[in-house]
């Protein structure tokens, strides 16, 4: 079965880090790119990073760009987000999603993990 | 950043009943489109990528047309497990991708 798995969401003050972890089994991981989604409570969906398969290739939302990092080990399955300075508006749920090459250079996303939670707050 | 939007906000429905839902992006982005659907408590699921190609186990009722900026997502005969949020996302430009403001399908 097709699983992503968050981990590492917590309460965090204003100008704090967190590291969210994403752990990915029954798909070849290294065969994908891999983004992060988060959430408002009762808000839309915000995309937030993506990195390639091999992690050539990276991009970030506007909001985040500067404060957050993308990584991924192939060898151990996983996807990673330092969040660094957070803000209270970086409270959210925050999705991670296997993102599946379309045509040419686009891709969208096929799997999604249950999400887990971060809150920043003092 | 392509903006898209997405109407009606809330889009009241009886069961058995065809839904449809709009989403119009503030630019093209050809035919790179998905749509997404969302319970309480639970994570977007994808229903059509490419405007109008179902994922993978998605029901036939579900439909997606469109390109450039108009899209539609048709749900033929709504069904109790349908009512939820729907989502359109743009993957044409990046960064960012973007999502709409979502639909909600609620129970006439």
């Amino acid at each position: 079965e097709v699983q992503l798995v968050e981990s590492g969401g917590g309460v965090v003050r204003p100008g704090g880090s967190l590291r969210l972890s994403c752990a990915a089994s029954g798909f070849t991981f290294d065969d994908y790119g891999m983004s992060w989604v988060r959430q408002v409570t009762g808000k839309g969906l915000e995309w937030v990073s993506y990195i390639g398969w091999h992690g050539g290739r990276i991009g970030y939302a506007d909001s985040v760009k500067g404060r957050f990092t993308i990584s991924r080990d192939n060898a151990k399955n996983s996807l990673y987000l330092q969040m660094n300075s957070l803000r209270a508006e970086d409270t959210a749920l925050y999705y991670c999603a296997r993102s599946m090459r379309d045509w040419g250079d686009h891709y969208y996303m096929d799997v999604w993990g249950k999400g887990t939670t971060v809150t920043v707050s003092s | 950043e392509i903006v898209l939007t997405q109407s009606p906000a809330t889009l009241p429905v009886s069961p058995g009943e065809r839904a449809t839902l709009s989403c119009r992006a503030s630019q093209s982005v050809s035919s790179s489109l998905a749509w997404y659907q969302q319970k309480p408590g639970q994570a977007p699921r994808l229903l059509i990528y490419g405007a109008s190609t179902r994922a993978t186990g998605i029901p036939a009722r579900f439909s997606g047309s469109g390109s450039g900026t108009e899209f539609t997502l048709t749900i033929s005969s709504l069904q109790s497990e349908d009512f939820a949020v729907y989502y359109c996302q743009q993957y044409n430009n990046w960064p960012p991708w973007t999502f709409g403001q979502g639909t909600k399908v609620e129970i006439k």
